[in-house]
């Protein structure tokens, strides 16, 4: 079946200072994969997602997340974080080209920013 | 193009009584998912709908049961309030569902106290 590990709950994390959030997944097929990000008391928004072609894709607000396809992982990164970046985000995984599959999502990961 | 609705924001019921909850998606979008979101569990699939007809379906009790409506409208019920039904609960719409390279786009969630 397939999976989706963030491995971790929480990352504090300084203003200004780089920040990575992990996510694996497990998977025997190609894939579709997402980040989304909720602020505080809101629904979720999409940052990014990886469809196909260049394994580096771009979101809003300076986030990026490379596709590995050979470690199944998909991470989040920025290079420099500011206190608006307080959030829970979370990665979810789709089966492309599989209409009825439903996405799976992680758990999240809570972003703590300390000034 | 508004975005995804839902509707009442926050409630508050005592246990063994019903709530209704509706979510109004953007317009166009063919399918609705609705999600239980919890500090213990995190973000737990319920089902989607898709043109009327559900699609998928998590692992939530029978006292979970939705319905989607021609103009795309669904609402979700819940019968017999457990105080563990209390949660955020989520919509999100799509144009092509779940299974897809589409972004869902969520409503702000509705809160649901059960005392």
């Amino acid at each position: 079946a397939q999976s989706v590990t963030q491995l971790d709950s929480q990352v504090p994390v300084f203003e200004e200072a780089p920040v990575e959030l992990r996510c694996n997944y497990s998977s025997s097929v190609s894939v579709y994969l997402f980040w989304y990000v909720q602020y505080p008391n809101q629904g979720l928004q999409l940052l990014l997602k990886y469809l196909s072609g260049s394994t580096l894709v771009k979101g809003i607000n300076g986030f990026e997340a490379e596709f590995n396809k050979s470690q199944t992982s998909f991470h989040l990164r920025k290079p420099s974080v500011h206190i608006s970046d307080t959030a829970e985000y979370f990665c979810a995984v789709s089966r492309s080209m599989d209409s009825n599959y439903q996405l799976i999502w992680g758990a999240g990961t809570k972003l703590i920013i300390k000034p | 193009k508004a975005g995804v609705t839902q509707t009442p924001r926050y409630l508050i019921k005592t246990r063994g009584q019903q709530v209704t909850l509706s979510c109004s998606p953007i317009s166009g979008h063919r399918s609705v998912s609705w999600y239980q979101q919890t500090p213990g569990q995190g973000l737990q699939f319920l089902f989607e709908y898709f043109s009327e007809t559900q699609r998928n379906k998590g692992n939530f009790p029978g006292r979970f049961s939705g319905r989607q409506f021609s103009n795309s409208r669904s609402e979700m019920n819940v019968s017999t309030l457990e105080l563990g039904d209390s949660a955020l609960y989520l919509c999100a719409s799509s144009y092509s569902g779940t299974g897809s390279y589409d972004t869902q786009y969520f409503g702000p969630g509705t809160r649901l106290t059960v005392l």
